[in-house]
């Protein structure tokens, strides 16, 4: 079972801040997904890498195949940037797409940015 | 653009009785996933299908079962409940099952008493 950490585990920081979050897992996957879940418990995909580095707006996800690891930016935060941001990797050999393999998610980082 | 629908968005339940969540993935998407989340929990991967065969499997309790219909939309059966099955539990959908990305539904929140 591929073992998914995050880090941090909770994160406060000031509107405007670049803020960057931290995600290493066990073993090879064939993909990973940045997720933020708000108070409400829905679920929103941002990015799906399957290498080098992905931009949407002010945020950016990059991933390094060799070292097991991503990262998530987020560049000039805003306050409803406040959010659980999870980790979900979907074990497997990296292009070998496989079946419809379930994600294992890391525990999630709270962000709270204040205004 | 059409979301991933879930059914019924919120349900209380006592113990012993039976569920039934429904996941209506995005059209013309047929891959459909379950996920179970407990307070505080970090979502827990259930099953998942592919053109209406089961395609994987996690840690889904013997009683529960699902399957996908035809239409692509999928139905999560849940027997005998117990207070611990009280979770949020998503559902999310892809088109094809390679390197696809996930799309995630609002969640159905099951209460059991």
């Amino acid at each position: 079972k591929n073992e998914v950490e995050q880090s941090p585990q909770n994160l406060t920081a000031q509107e405007g801040e670049f803020i960057t979050i931290n995600c290493s897992y066990s073993v090879g996957i064939s993909a990973l997904h940045w997720l933020q879940q708000h108070p409400g418990g829905g679920i929103v995909s941002l990015f799906m890498l399957s290498s080098g580095k992905k931009k949407h707006g002010r945020l950016i996800a990059t991933i390094n195949i060799q070292e097991k690891h991503s990262s998530l930016h987020i560049t000039a935060s805003h306050p409803r940037d406040s959010a659980v941001y999870i980790c979900a990797v979907r074990s497997g050999q990296w292009g070998s797409g496989g079946g419809a393999d379930g994600l294992t998610f890391g525990k999630g980082t709270h962000l709270i940015i204040q205004p | 653009a059409a979301g991933v629908i879930q059914s019924p968005r919120h349900l209380i339940k006592e113990k012993r009785e039976t569920a039934t969540l429904k996941c209506y993935p995005i059209p013309r998407h047929d891959t459909v996933y379950w996920y179970q989340q407990g307070p505080g929990q970090d979502p827990q991967f259930l099953i998942s299908f592919y053109e209406k065969m089961q395609s994987d499997k996690g840690s889904i309790p013997d009683r529960f079962s699902a399957q996908q219909f035809s239409d692509y939309h999928s139905e999560l059966n849940m027997s005998s409940l117990e207070l611990g099955d009280s979770a949020l539990y998503f559902c999310a959908s892809s088109l094809g099952v390679f390197q696809e990305t996930q799309y995630f539904g609002p969640g159905t929140r099951l209460l059991v008493l």
